[in-house]
């Protein structure tokens, strides 16, 4: 069975200051990567995904995030953190099949200093 | 389009009682899921259905859980003799089935509190 791990539970950056939240995945064959970030009081929202090709991803709010085969691992990377970016990050990988559904890791807490 | 919503946001019930949420997914989206979310944890899949059809259950989804989506529109997702290890929250996600694999996309969530 697949499994996604975030070995971060939290992280403090300040204002400004790069990030890198680190994934890694356990499936037997290609997966499909998603990172979702999630406000208080607000549903899960989808910052980039990748399927195949470029390894390198680009999503939106100016989030990157690439892909490494060989090490099984999908961060999530942003040049220069905004207040705004405080939220809870989640890494999910998705299976073929018929169902297709998300298998989440335990998240990631992103605390932005002024 | 105004996205995925949930009702109700939030519920708390007794130990023992029943409890029933809403979905209503995009409207052009035939498929849907159900999620569990725990306090500091990932959420975890449930259930999910192709238009009226649940294709697939988790075995995290008890007895005491019913989910039902009549005439592919709406979802609901019933707790029968709700247990305190019930408290979490409940995301519904829906995406369109078009080949590969579609984005899903998630309501707020409704929260239940078992006392």
């Amino acid at each position: 069975a697949q499994s996604v791990t975030q070995p971060d539970i939290h992280i403090t950056v300040s204002e400004g200051a790069s990030l890198e939240l680190r994934c890694n995945y356990s499936y037997g064959a290609t997966p499909y990567l998603f990172w979702y970030v999630q406000s208080p009081g607000q549903g899960l929202q989808l910052l980039l995904k990748y399927f195949s090709g470029d390894t390198l991803v680009q999503g939106i709010k100016g989030f990157e995030a690439e892909f490494k085969r060989s090490q099984s691992s999908f961060n999530l990377r942003k040049p220069s953190v905004h207040w705004s970016d405080a939220a809870e990050y989640f890494c999910a990988v998705g299976v073929s099949g018929s169902a297709r559904q998300l298998t989440f890791g335990s998240g990631t807490q992103l605390t932005v200093l002024p | 389009d105004t996205g995925v919503s949930q009702d109700p946001r939030h519920k708390i019930t007794k130990r023992g009682q029943n409890v029933t949420f809403r979905c209503d997914p995009i409207s052009e989206h035939n498929r849907l899921y159900w999620y569990r979310q725990t306090l500091g944890q990932g959420p975890e899949f449930l259930t999910y259905f192709q238009n009226e059809a649940q294709l697939e259950k988790s075995r995290l989804l008890s007895d005491r859980f019913s989910a039902e989506r009549p005439k592919g529109s709406f979802s609901t997702l019933e707790i029968q003799r709700t247990e305190q290890g019930d408290s979490a929250m409940y995301l519904c996600a829906s995406s369109l089935r078009e080949g590969g694999y579609n984005e899903q996309f998630f309501g707020p969530g409704t929260r239940l509190t078992v006392l």
